[in-house]
C-alpha cells in the first residue's frame, strides 16, 4: 500500500472511446501528478496540481484532460486516443515543492 | 533542457554480488537527486541526495552524490533476488516554475539469479 491508490489498474479502449483515470492519494499531501511511462523511455512528467491549481501541464496533447477537484483527487480524462498513447500512466503526490513523491501502482493503459 | 543518463541499462548477477549503478545529469539550478525502485508497478522512494560526499545507507543500499563531476551511485551489497527490479535516478529542478519536477533517467534493469 503506498498510500497513492490509482483505478482502473487495466484499462483497453478504442481510439473512440472516451475514459478517465483516477487517483486517490491519502497521505495529506498539497500537490498531486501524473506521470507517463511508455516502454524503453524515461518517466515523463504530464501535470503538476498544486493546491489544486495546475502548475505545469508540459504541452500534453489536448486528448488529456486533468482534473483536481480537491487536494486529494486527481483525475485524467482520455478521448480520442491514438496507439502510441497506449503506457502505464502514473500518478503521484508529494507534500511541497522539495519533497520525494510518493507514487501509485498506476493504469496500465492499450489504446486499440 | 534537463537530462539524466543512467548507466548500465540492465545487469544481470547471482545473488551476492555487489552492484554499482551510475546514474550522470545536466540540470539548470540543481536541487536534488533521487534514487527509486521499481519492481512491478509503483515506484518506491529509496534515498533523495541534495549535499556532495555525504553518503546516504539503507540496510544493503548506499548511495552518495558528486556535485561537481555532476553523478551519483547507487551500492548494492550481497544482492537478494528481491533486489531484481527497475533502479530509477531523477534529478529536480530548484527552478521557480518547476513545482516537484523530477527529470528520470531511463533507468537501470538489474537481475538477481539465485
Amino acid at each position: 500500500e503506498t498510500g497513492v491508490t490509482q483505478t482502473p489498474r487495466h484499462l483497453v479502449m478504442g481510439m473512440t472511446n472516451k475514459k478517465s483515470l483516477k487517483c486517490e492519494q491519502h497521505l495529506g499531501h498539497n500537490a498531486m501528478y501524473w506521470y507517463k511511462q511508455s516502454a524503453k523511455k524515461p518517466l515523463e512528467l504530464m501535470f503538476v496540481y498544486s493546491l489544486e491549481e495546475r502548475v505545469e501541464n508540459n504541452s500534453v496533447p489536448s486528448r488529456f484532460s486533468p482534473e483536481c477537484p480537491n487536494s486529494s483527487h486527481l483525475f485524467l480524462h482520455l478521448h480520442t486516443l491514438q496507439p502510441e498513447d497506449s503506457a502505464l500512466y502514473l500518478c503521484a503526490s508529494s507534500h511541497d515543492r522539495v519533497s520525494p513523491l510518493h507514487f501509485g501502482n498506476g493504469t496500465r493503459l492499450t489504446v486499440t | 533542457e534537463d537530462k539524466v543518463v543512467q548507466s548500465p541499462l540492465s545487469l544481470v548477477v547471482h545473488e551476492g554480488d555487489t552492484v554499482t549503478l551510475n546514474c550522470s545529469y545536466e540540470v539548470t539550478n540543481f536541487r536534488s537527486l533521487l534514487w527509486y525502485k521499481q519492481e512491478k508497478k509503483a515506484p518506491t522512494f529509496l534515498f533523495m541526495l541534495t549535499s556532495s560526499g555525504i553518503e546516504k545507507k539503507s540496510g544493503r543500499l548506499s548511495s552518495i552524490l558528486d556535485k561537481k563531476e555532476l553523478f551519483s551511485i547507487l551500492n548494492i551489497t550481497a544482492t537478494q533476488t528481491g533486489d531484481s527490479a527497475i533502479y530509477l535516478c531523477a534529478v529536480t529542478n530548484a527552478g521557480g516554475t518547476s513545482y516537484g519536477k523530477l527529470t528520470f533517467g531511463q533507468g537501470t534493469i538489474l537481475t538477481v539469479h539465485p
